[in-house]
């Protein structure tokens, strides 16, 4: 594998679900992210991870929780999501986190029944 | 309030038609400017980084500049597989680190 690779591609669930988005990057980078495109807007920054640590939460819902174990894994637990949280969620790293250039994995596109 | 705006929303143009993608922003210093390309259902495909005014860069039929309150994507005579959005990011001076603010991208049509 190689660049950023994110599991599953695509995911059906029910408000009551819970489930788990997985984002891995090949690259050596130190700082991760999580965004969220929905259509017909631009793509939001939801987390930002750098060296493991969470430097940014832009005022995601608490249904959203991120983890990340170490620089080369990230993970975004969902539960009980609402419809409106259908969108396409982008995982991507850089190197060091500091205006530096984000390469993104292909997205998991999620829907909220 | 940093923002990004990117203009036109849609842009269809003939298999060697030449064009330009406008990119305009406002933000508190700039430490970045990165245009990325996106195809349907998939993530955004790094292009290019753009640091300071005056700045070019170019890839195949791309080009891309920067002034002070904008940068251009010249695409010149395009192929019907640059179809896709083009979608513009700054990194502003202040505020947190990492944190790219898009626009809501031109979607190109390439027609043959």
């Amino acid at each position: 594998e190689t660049g950023v690779t994110q599991t599953p591609r695509h995911l059906v669930m029910g408000m009551t679900n819970k489930k788990s988005l997985k984002c891995e990057q090949h690259l050596g980078h130190n700082a991760m992210y999580w965004y969220k495109q929905s259509a017909k807007k631009p793509l939001e920054l939801m987390f930002v991870y750098n060296f493991k640590e969470q430097t940014e939460n832009n005022s995601v819902p608490s249904r959203f929780s991120p983890e990340c174990p170490n620089s080369s894994h990230l993970f975004l637990h969902l539960h009980t999501l609402q419809p409106e949280d259908s969108a396409l969620y982008l995982c991507a790293s850089s190197p060091t986190g500091t205006a530096d250039t984000q390469y993104f994995g292909p997205g998991t596109r999620l829907t909220v029944l | 309030e940093d923002q990004v705006t990117q203009s036109p929303e849609a842009l269809r143009l003939q298999e060697g038609e030449s064009s330009s993608l406008n990119c305009s922003y406002t933000v508190s210093g700039l430490r970045g400017l990165f245009w990325y390309r996106q195809d349907p259902g998939k993530g955004p495909e790094f292009l290019f980084t753009l640091y300071s005014a005056g700045e070019e860069k170019e890839k195949e039929r791309l080009k891309a500049t920067l002034t002070k309150k904008e940068s251009f994507l010249h695409i010149t005579a395009p192929k019907p597989e640059d179809s896709a959005t083009y979608l513009c990011a700054v990194h502003p001076g202040g505020g947190s680190q990492g944190n790219l603010i898009f626009g809501k991208g031109t979607k190109l049509s390439v027609k043959p």
